[in-house]
């Protein structure tokens, strides 16, 4: 099946620790992104690639960083740099910007 | 950068009635619209689109009106069912930068409750 993935749904990290999210989408896409989302909020963007090896910072990128070394792989780290880390995470791609974009079903990042 | 909002946060319809749910973006320069419909814990699916050139699509049961003038979006859903019940995004795709670096920008949400 064509789609894209996130792993993994939940995640639990000890404060001070980097904690890398997995997104993987095989359909081809050029553009990825990578959004929070806290409870009863909309979605923030934190990243997003028009193409492979390139990306910008979206609108709360501090404490976050991206790579884009493939086309189907959009991986975030949370670093500990991020002050308040626990939140739900979304990766989504489309074919190119302006265009329909595609959500992974999230992860749950829980800081104990 | 320049936001979009929500007129309303909650919404309540009765089963059968049809929805409204309002959208207001701040950037002309905005040319793509999505409606996302994201249900508890899951991901936003999509539901409808459309483009700045256009001020009416429709879909299955769901209609998208555009309004540039007021820079105003809204999602029309017939009939409405239990099954509707979701948190619904709009979303607008603009260069904010101004180097044709296009976001796509949500708003807060609204949650439509529908009762049976």
């Amino acid at each position: 099946d064509g789609g894209i993935t996130q792993s993994p749904k939940y995640l639990f990290r000890k404060e001070g620790q980097n904690v890398t999210l997995s997104c993987e989408q095989n359909l081809n896409h050029d553009a990825m992104y990578w959004y929070r989302q806290d409870p009863g909020q909309g979605l923030r963007l934190i990243y997003y690639s028009q193409i492979v090896n390139d990306f910008q910072k979206g609108d709360i990128a501090e404490g976050y960083s991206v790579s884009r070394e493939k086309k189907e792989s959009f991986p975030l780290t949370v670093t500990s740099a991020q002050k308040n880390p626990t939140a739900f995470y979304l990766c989504a791609s489309s074919y190119r910007v302006s265009t329909e974009a595609f959500f992974g079903q999230g992860t749950r990042l829980t800081v104990v | 950068g320049e936001s979009v909002g929500l007129h309303l946060p909650t919404l309540s319809v009765q089963e059968g009635d049809n929805s409204i749910i309002n959208c207001a973006y701040s950037n002309s320069a905005s040319d793509y619209f999505i409606w996302y419909k994201q249900e508890s814990g899951k991901g936003p699916q999509f539901i409808i689109d459309i483009r700045s050139n256009m001020d009416k699509r429709q879909g299955q049961r769901v209609t998208v009106l555009l309004n540039k003038t007021v820079k105003h979006l809204s999602l029309q859903i017939a009939a409405t069912q239990p099954g509707d019940s979701a948190v619904y995004f709009c979303a607008e795709n603009a260069d904010y930068s101004g180097a044709g670096s296009y976001q796509l920008t949500f708003g807060k949400g609204t949650k439509l409750s529908v009762i049976p």
